[in-house]
């Protein structure tokens, strides 16, 4: 069965360090999507890609990078980590139409 | 800016009874809407959703609900079960080629044996 995958599942690092997140997904959709949860803020748009070399920055993209070199993947980068990225981080992926959006199991991030 | 947001953060109802979770939305140009559960510790899945020219659309004990005229959005499940405890969100798609959604910032339903 196609599947989206994150890892790690739980991750603590320290200030200044940088950290990458994985997301891959099997159902060889275009569309994929980093959020970030965090109490009182709902999900929020990190970045997102809708193709292979095609990244945009989402909403709180500042700190964080991504690159889509094939379909399947969008690993998150935290440049140098900051105690405010500390959070829980989710992969979201698409087709090209609606109703189709699938989220990973996320990943808890603590920066210390 | 434009946003979605919930008029209750925290819903508790006895199991067997109707819940309702209301969501505002701001942005006049969205066209799509999805419902998400969210269990303790995992990603979001898709419930239901509709489209702007839609006023109503069922599906297994869920129906969501649009007014347009007041940019008003629910979410009703039917004869709510322990299982249906969970955090729920609404989101938003402003149509055309984007496929990015905007979430509100979710309610916490309990359900009470």
């Amino acid at each position: 069965d196609a599947e989206i995958t994150q890892s790690p599942r739980h991750k603590i690092t320290e200030t200044g360090r940088q950290v990458t997140l994985a997301c891959h997904q099997t159902w060889n959709h275009n569309n994929m999507f980093w959020y970030r949860q965090d109490l009182g803020h709902g999900l929020r748009l990190i970045h997102y890609s809708y193709g292979v070399h095609d990244t945009n920055k989402g909403e709180v993209s500042d700190g964080y990078s991504v690159s889509r070199s094939n379909t399947e993947d969008l690993p998150l980068t935290l440049e140098s980590a900051a105690s405010s990225q500390t959070s829980v981080y989710f992969c979201a992926s698409s087709p090209d139409f609606l109703g189709g959006y699938t989220f990973g199991s996320g990943t808890r991030l603590t920066v210390v | 800016g434009e946003s979605v947001g919930l008029h209750l953060p925290t819903l508790s109802v006895q199991e067997g009874d109707n819940s309702i979770i209301n969501c505002a939305y701001s942005n006049s140009a969205s066209d799509y809407f999805i419902w998400y559960k969210q269990e303790s510790g995992k990603g979001p899945q898709f419930i239901i959703d509709i489209r702007s020219n839609m006023d109503k659309r069922q599906g297994q004990r869920v129906t969501v609900l649009l007014n347009k005229t007041v940019k008003h959005l629910s979410l009703q499940i039917a004869a709510t079960q322990p299982g249906d405890s969970a955090v729920y969100f609404c989101a938003e798609n402003s149509g055309g080629s984007n496929y990015k959604l905007t979430f509100g910032k979710g309610t916490l339903l309990t359900v009470n044996p």
